[in-house]
């Protein structure tokens, strides 16, 4: 089982959709949990990262971390297709003092049509 | 201006080869990284430098070396290439290693070898 688990889509919705990304994770010790999107031949590019349970909102982006449940969110309101992308979420983990290293899911491909 | 910098963007070798990979930051980042994203978009740690010094080595291939000649750049030498290193390979960088949650990347070396 990984320890990062998302699906690997495609999601496909109409332009103005709201839609929902999820992950779940088997790992109590992650901490900071992080929404990269990442567009075809280009590299990831972060979104938001957030540290406690509970919602953070930044324009038409909302990520969700529930730590009791070990699930994360990302929605995004009003769905553009310039949205079209795949979404990685990421997860930092930390052992003693000075190694960190940040877990990655496998990416949810969005498809938002005109 | 580009944050993160890689060259080549593109790599086709032979077996049996040696390649380098270069990245440059100019973020005045001190924390840079090298990924590896496989065929199903599975992005994954290699190294990590933190001013020039090696702080993680997620058990690579000896094959893999990676340099820091100072802390904006961050090069990655591959000996005795195999089919298995086809990939797309990543440099990021990080404000400090602490900050490992806001990351970012470069543009990727899509890495094909015959």
């Amino acid at each position: 089982q990984k320890e990062v688990e998302q699906d690997p889509g495609p999601l496909s919705v109409p332009e103005g959709a709201i839609v929902s990304l999820n992950c779940t994770y088997s790992n109590s010790a992650f901490q900071y949990f992080m929404w990269y999107r990442q567009y075809s031949r280009k590299g990831p590019e972060l979104l938001m990262y957030t540290y406690s349970s509970g919602n953070k909102e930044d324009g038409r982006f909302t990520a969700q971390v529930d730590k009791s449940s070990k699930y994360i969110s990302l929605f995004i309101r009003d769905s553009q297709p310039s949205d079209s992308a795949t979404y990685l979420c990421a997860m930092r983990f930390v052992r003693g003092t000075g190694f960190q290293k940040l877990v990655f899911g496998t990416g949810t491909r969005l498809l938002v049509s005109p | 201006d580009t944050a993160v910098s890689q060259t080549p963007k593109y790599l086709v070798t032979q077996m049996g080869n040696d390649k380098s990979i270069k990245c440059e930051q100019n973020l005045g980042h001190d924390t840079m990284y090298w990924y590896k994203q496989d065929s199903k978009k599975f992005l994954k740690i290699m190294f990590s430098y933190n001013n020039k010094e090696l702080i993680i080595n997620e058990t690579v291939p000896n094959r893999f070396s990676p340099k820091s000649p100072d802390k904006a750049h961050l090069n990655l030498h591959i000996n005795s290439l195999e089919l298995g290193d086809s990939a797309v390979y990543f440099c990021a960088s990080s404000p400090r290693t602490s900050d490992t949650y806001e990351q970012y990347f470069g543009p990727g070396t899509r890495l094909t070898v015959t």
